[in-house]
């Protein structure tokens, strides 16, 4: 069964510093990988997502997210953090032959930007 | 304006009291799916249906119950809530259970159970 670990629970970022937030997976075979941001008393809203094709995957709000294979890992990554960035990310992985069936989501890391 | 709506958006009840969780969306979606949200746990899937009529069960389904009749909506019944059900309750769709798409989420409902 595939698993997901989300090393950080807060991670502190100045505004305008980069962004990294790590996300490690556990599967098999090749896996659908997410990232979703959950701003505060709102849903869940889909950041980007990787199926297949090229490793390094654009999404929206200027994010981008690189596929690891060999490091099992999908770390989300910003250049320049506004302070509307402050919310809740979860990383989430798929298996190919369950789709959303079965999408598991990492205990998330709480974004906080600092002035 | 494509979304999953879901009400009540906070509901506080006492042990036992049946209550009913809706979940509707307007996409057409085959797909719809209902996770718990738990400090330091993350999501977690209770059930999901692959279509009208078709359910399964998730990673928690214990004092759950689903139904699908009609496309748009899928119902979260707690037949006898218990306090250990408290918590932030989120409805997804998504066109296919295997689609490229992405999952969309309802706003969620905050259940308390005294």
């Amino acid at each position: 069964a595939q698993s997901v670990t989300q090393p950080d629970i807060h991670i502190t970022v100045s505004e305008g510093a980069s962004l990294e937030l790590r996300c490690n997976y556990s599967y098999g075979a090749t896996p659908y990988l997410f990232w979703y941001v959950q701003s505060p008393g709102q849903g869940l809203q889909l950041l980007l997502k990787y199926f297949s094709g090229d490793t390094l995957v654009q999404g929206i709000k200027g994010f981008e997210a690189e596929f690891k294979r060999s490091q099992s890992s999908f770390n989300l990554r910003k250049p320049s953090v506004h302070w509307s960035d402050a919310a809740e990310y979860f990383c989430a992985v798929g298996a190919w032959n369950t789709g959303f069936q079965k999408l598991v989501f990492g205990t998330g890391t709480r974004l906080l930007v600092s002035p | 304006e494509a979304q999953v709506t879901q009400n009540p958006r906070y509901l506080i009840t006492v042990t036992g009291k049946k209550l009913t969780v809706t979940c509707s969306q307007n996409m057409n979606h085959e797909y719809m799916s209902w996770y718990r949200q738990d400090p330091g746990l993350g999501l977690r899937q209770i059930y999901y249906s692959m279509n009208v009529e078709v359910t399964d069960k998730g990673d928690v389904p214990e004092g759950y119950k689903v139904s699908r009749k009609e496309k748009r909506n899928f119902p979260l019944i707690l037949e006898s809530p218990s306090p250990n059900q408290t918590s932030l309750y989120f409805c997804a769709s998504s066109l296919r259970w295997d689609s490229s798409d992405e999952q969309y989420f309802g706003p969620g409902t905050r259940l308390t159970v005294t």
